[in-house]
């Protein structure tokens, strides 16, 4: 219950396509959901974050759309830049937990394609 | 990476052998992570900090330990080191989570290979 499935494993995507990465997760007390990237050789650094309250959030070409009712969420990174060819992870957690841990998806590993 | 330092970097030793990776931060944030990374598997915590002095398990927290003494310091110990812990590291900072703030900076990793 305490695990975020992240997919998929790898993806190619063109220049200027839209790149999507879902995550589904089962623990429905979970109310912080963000992603982080990694470039090659780097620690991963946060991205974008939602919170259940919204459906959606977008911050420049990347945004995060959120399904409360199918336990689901997902990045689009639009116009998709050889720049972003890094590993995304999503993630969820409890704010209010006091043993707040951050429950990690395995990652994406995304390339884009000049 | 700023403001969280890892050391060493990279290191080789051999199965048995004790080994102590350093976290340094200078952003006198409470929380401290210690995290492997392997293919496959995403990132798993191993331990974490939230005081000096406090510590907890995390997932794969056997075959390790930690200590943390200050507030800026966050050791991470392998008590006899296997082939299975051959991975890259990650410490990770977070300032009090349940205040909403929870995004977790990490530093630059260590890279540990077990021959």
């Amino acid at each position: 219950q305490q695990q975020v499935k992240q997919s998929p494993q790898s993806l190619i995507v063109q220049k200027g396509g839209i790149s999507i990465i879902n995550c589904a997760y089962e623990n429905t007390a979970f109310d912080y959901f963000p992603w982080y990237q990694q470039f090659p050789g780097k620690g991963p650094a946060l991205l974008i974050a939602i919170r259940p309250d919204v459906s959606e959030k977008k911050e420049g070409r990347f945004t995060i759309s959120f399904n409360k009712s199918a336990k689901q969420f997902s990045l689009h990174i639009m116009d998709s830049q050889p720049g972003d060819s890094a590993t995304y992870f999503c993630a969820a957690s409890m704010i209010g937990d006091s043993n707040y841990q951050l429950i990690w998806g395995a990652g994406t590993k995304l390339i884009i394609k000049p | 990476d700023a403001g969280i330092t890892q050391s060493p970097r990279h290191k080789v030793t051999e199965t048995g052998t004790p080994v102590t990776l350093r976290c340094h931060q200078t952003e006198n944030h409470r929380y401290m992570y210690w995290y492997r990374q392997d293919p496959g598997h995403g990132l798993r915590l191993i331990h974490y900090s939230y005081g000096v002095k406090d510590t907890d398990k995390g997932e794969v927290s056997d075959g390790y330990s930690v200590s943390r003494s200050k507030t800026e310091d966050f050791l991470l110990t392998l008590e006899s080191a296997t082939s299975s812990q051959t991975s890259v590291y990650f410490c990770a900072i977070s300032e009090v989570p349940q205040r909403g703030t929870d995004t977790q900076y990490f530093g630059p990793g260590t890279r540990l290979t077990v021959l």
